[in-house]
């Protein structure tokens, strides 16, 4: 069965340090591959996607993802957090190579220190 | 465009109350998707529908019903609440299943409180 894995379940970064939150898939074929974030109280706003071609992914909000199939993994990094990245993270794969079916993985909370 | 909206915001019941959480959308979606979060648990799917009257389960759809009666709308029902069911509601559509780079658009959300 799919699985999306989030070993991290909170963070706690320093503001201006860098960023990398852990995602581990399983799906026997290439995934679609998503990172949404959920600020307290709100919905879902999607940060970006992989669906195929360059493994490196940009995203909104100078955010990246890259796609290592060897790994089962889709990492999301930023180089410099700010304060307003404090939020939920989540990473989706799409169910059965279906967009409109995700799998959510059960979070990352970021914390930013001042 | 108002993209995916969800009625109410928020809503408490009484154990054995039935609802409709409504979810409409104004972007000619095909397909679209409920799915409930818990804490430590992220989004699971609970319905979802391809087309107008095509409706399938998800991972949780027990205790909730849906139909598609228009391409804008897809209400979930919950006919007899329980306490498990206090969760926050994600309504999303899409135009497609991803393969030409498709993507779910999320609500707002609706948090439900069954006493």
């Amino acid at each position: 069965a799919q699985s999306v894995t989030q070993p991290d379940i909170h963070i706690t970064v320093s503001e201006g340090a860098s960023l990398e939150l852990r995602c581990n898939y399983s799906y026997g074929a290439t995934p679609y591959l998503f990172w949404y974030v959920q600020s307290p109280g709100q919905g879902l706003q999607l940060l970006l996607k992989y669906f195929s071609g360059d493994t490196l992914v940009q995203g909104i909000k100078g955010f990246e993802a890259e796609f290592k199939r060897s790994q089962s993994s889709f990492n999301l990094r930023k180089p410099s957090v700010h304060w307003s990245d404090a939020a939920e993270y989540f990473c989706a794969v799409g169910a059965g190579g279906a967009t409109n079916k995700l799998i959510f993985g059960t979070g990352t909370l970021l914390a930013v220190q001042p | 465009n108002a993209g995916v909206t969800q009625t109410p915001k928020f809503q408490v019941l009484k154990t054995g109350q039935s609802m409709t959480l409504q979810c409409a959308q104004d972007m000619n979606h095909e397909y679209m998707s409920w799915y409930r979060q818990d804490p430590g648990m992220g989004l699971r799917l609970i319905h979802y529908s391809v087309g107008a009257g095509i409706t399938d389960q998800g991972e949780v759809p027990n205790g909730y019903n849906v139909s598609r009666s228009t391409t804008e709308d897809f209400p979930l029902r919950l006919l007899s609440a329980a306490p498990s069911q206090t969760s926050v509601y994600f309504c999303a559509s899409s135009y497609g299943t991803g393969v030409l780079g498709e993507t779910q658009y999320f609500g707002p959300g609706t948090r439900l409180l069954v006493l």
